[in-house]
């Protein structure tokens, strides 16, 4: 069953602790996204990478890093940077342009 | 750079009734546009896509769009709206990244309420 595995689900933290968020893909989809969703504001990109070891910075990277060292893996690390980390956060996978990003089913982080 | 307008961040209709889901977007190329579907605490589903091939997209659970050059717009549709089609619906545009990949630009969504 090829897809795209967030986990997990629901993530608390407390303020000041670093957090990794981890995304999976079985898709041999070379290129993988971080999204951020906030009530009311759509998606946002905060990182993508178009192949392994090789990464950039989407709209809104700052507080944020990510590492690419598989093809099938695409971590995500919400720092203590981070002045609003309270979000839902969607990893997708992908190809070019004319093609559709298939998106896991996201990790909700709640920090107090 | 490139964007996209939903108007209507709510729309509610009655069940079997119409449904019209507006998007507007801009762009400086052929656009490729995308809908997709979120259900609450869920991943995003493509509903349809459109890549220059046809104007009138016919999508997935009896969904269609057409893509109007004239207006930038590319408007969702269903004929006759179901109590599982209550949602948020997402319109993208794409543009590629050099090298490969691609980013999408996404509305604000539009949250479907379906009422009996």
């Amino acid at each position: 069953d090829g897809g795209i595995t967030q986990s997990p689900k629901y993530l608390f933290r407390k303020e000041g602790q670093n957090v990794t968020l981890s995304c999976e893909q079985n898709l041999n989809h070379d290129a993988m996204y971080w999204y951020r969703q906030d009530p009311g504001q759509g998606l946002r990109l905060i990182y993508y990478s178009q192949i392994v070891n090789d990464f950039q910075k989407g709209d809104i990277a700052e507080g944020y890093s990510v590492s690419r060292e598989k093809k099938e893996s695409f971590p995500l690390t919400v720092t203590s940077a981070q002045k609003n980390p309270t979000a839902f956060y969607l990893c997708a996978a992908g190809r070019g342009p004319e093609y559709e990003q298939y998106f896991g089913p996201g990790t909700r982080l709640t920090v107090t | 750079a490139q964007s996209v307008t939903q108007l209507g961040s709510h729309v509610s209709v009655s069940e079997g009734a119409l449904v019209l889901l507006r998007c507007n977007y801009s762009s400086s190329v052929p656009p490729y546009l995308f809908w997709y579907v979120q259900y609450p605490n869920q991943g995003l589903q493509l509903l349809l896509k459109y890549t220059s091939a046809a104007t009138l997209v016919k999508g997935i659970n009896g969904f269609e769009a057409e893509f109007k050059k004239s207006e930038t717009s590319f408007h969702l549709t269903k004929p006759s709206a179901h109590m599982s089609d209550a949602a948020e619906y997402f319109c993208a545009v794409s543009e590629g990244f050099t090298g490969g990949g691609n980013k999408l630009t996404f509305g604000t969504g539009t949250q479907l309420k379906v009422e009996l």
